[in-house]
């Protein structure tokens, strides 16, 4: 069965740190993969996504994501942290099949970040 | 203001009541899922619908049940045969494959 991983479970980080949050996907096909966050207290939120073209996505807030198929990888990036970056991120997977994608979102389990001030 | 509205926020059923979860959207979106999220597990699909009047089963589908007699509307309901019903519920909603769009949660917890 399809699956994600995120194999970061809780990363601490202090202000200005860079982070990197590893992502992983099982599916041998064409994918669309994406980023979400969920700040305390609010909705889960699109990070940014990648569909095709250039591996590299940028997103909002100043993160990134680099598409690596050979690796099976679509990590997260951001050269410098904040305090208010502090939230719970999510990496997702849907497949391409003929005819275009499916529906069908497949979650990671999380890596909750906490930026220290 | 468009979006997802999800209600109640807070839920309180005693064990063996059937509840329903309510979840609408204003966003024109043909595609609705409700998903649960508990700790350490991440989002699992319970169903999704991508037109209205159809929707199929998720990864976790056991115990609950949903219809799509309207556009904007998704509701969820979580049945007694749901083994371990506490947990955050999410609605979302999204324009086929792209983006999908989420709700505030439902927080139910089963007493």
């Amino acid at each position: 069965a399809q699956s994600v991983s995120q194999h970061n479970h809780h990363v601490i980080l202090s202000e200005a740190a860079s982070l990197e949050l590893g992502c992983n996907y099982s599916y041998g096909g064409t994918v669309n993969l994406f980023w979400y966050v969920q700040y305390p207290g609010q909705h889960l939120q699109l990070l940014l996504k990648y569909f095709s073209g250039d591996p590299l996505v940028k997103g909002i807030k100043g993160f990134e994501a680099e598409f690596i198929k050979s690796k099976f990888s679509f990590n997260l990036r951001k050269p410098s942290v904040q305090w208010s970056d502090t939230a719970e991120y999510f990496c997702a997977v849907n497949q391409k099949r003929y005819g275009g994608a499916t529906n069908k979102l497949i979650f990671g389990t999380g890596t909750l970040l906490a930026v220290q001030p | 203001d468009g979006g997802i509205t999800q209600s109640p926020k807070y839920l309180f059923r005693k064990e063996g009541q059937n509840v329903t979860l309510s979840c609408e959207q204003n966003l024109n979106h043909d595609a609705m899922y409700w998903y649960r999220q508990d700790p350490g597990q991440g989002l699992r699909l319970i169903y999704y619908s991508q037109i209205v009047n159809d929707f199929q089963k998720g990864d976790i589908a056991e115990g609950y049940s949903v219809s799509r007699e309207k556009k904007e509307s998704f509701p969820l309901t979580v049945t007694s045969a749901q083994k371990n019903p506490t947990a955050f519920y999410l609605c979302a909603s999204s324009i086929s494959a792209d983006t999908q769009y989420f709700g505030p949660g439902t927080r139910l917890t089963v007493l």
